[in-house]
């Protein structure tokens, strides 16, 4: 069975930083891209960024350029979400999705369980 | 900046139809933008119901559909049933390696 476990969030004061973390099982994940989508509270799906399978691409959304770094390491099935300069709109819920995309078919499946970041004034 | 566009809100009798859209602030969704259609209920997180614009993900019955509607993607619920009242989100690629989230549709079925 595919799963994604995110870990690490937690309270942190505006101006600090935080490290996410993505445990993936159940398929090879170096065949994958992943991304980081998040949800504030009461709010909708935002996407925050993406890496490739080898790491040799990563994206992010204008929000987050320059204060977050997506990682991975494919030793440890793990991906991660370094966040720097932390400000009260980056506090939300974060999901890891795998990128599926066979026969360029793509989609956003599955998804962990989601890590909650909070970060205060 | 594109700008993911969904009715904010949208209500349903039990047995109806009801057909959801995802536009972009500019331009038209085609099959290139991949759009995808995720459902989610408070506290859970998203479930893929539909992606590359009409394959319904595994295990999501055959009463939700997706399509190309003019300039938009669509998302058809036909048979409304009272659990299918939740959240719905697309997410379309809009180059560059960028991906765009709707605002999401609270669907209410009533």
């Amino acid at each position: 069975e595919m799963q994604l476990v995110e870990s690490g969030g937690g309270l942190v004061q505006s101006g600090g930083s935080l490290r996410l973390s993505c445990a993936a099982s159940g398929f090879t994940f170096n065949n994958y891209w992943m991304s980081w989508v998040r949800q504030a509270p009461g709010m909708g799906l935002e996407w925050v960024a993406n890496i490739k399978g080898d790491g040799g691409a990563k994206y992010y959304v204008d929000s987050v350029k320059g204060r977050f770094t997506v990682s991975r390491d494919n030793a440890k099935n793990s991906v991660y979400l370094q966040m720097d300069s932390l400000g009260v709109e980056d506090t939300a819920v974060y999901y890891c999705a795998r990128v599926s995309s066979g026969g360029a078919l793509y989609r956003f499946d599955p998804w962990g369980q989601g890590t909650l970041v909070t970060v205060s004034s | 900046q594109t700008v993911v566009t969904q009715e904010p809100s949208f209500s349903v009798s039990p047995g109806g139809t009801v057909t959801l859209t995802c536009g972009l602030s500019s331009g038209s969704v085609s099959a290139t933008s991949h759009p995808s259609w995720y459902q989610q209920t408070p506290g859970q997180a998203p479930r893929t119901l539909i992606y590359a614009t009409n394959i319904r993900s595994s295990g999501v019955p055959d009463r939700f559909s997706g399509s190309i509607l003019g300039n938009k993607a669509a998302l058809t619920i036909t048979g409304a049933q009272a659990d299918d009242e939740s959240d719905y989100y697309c997410v379309l690629f809009v180059g560059s390696g960028i991906w765009v989230f709707g605002g999401g549709t609270k669907l209410t079925v009533l």
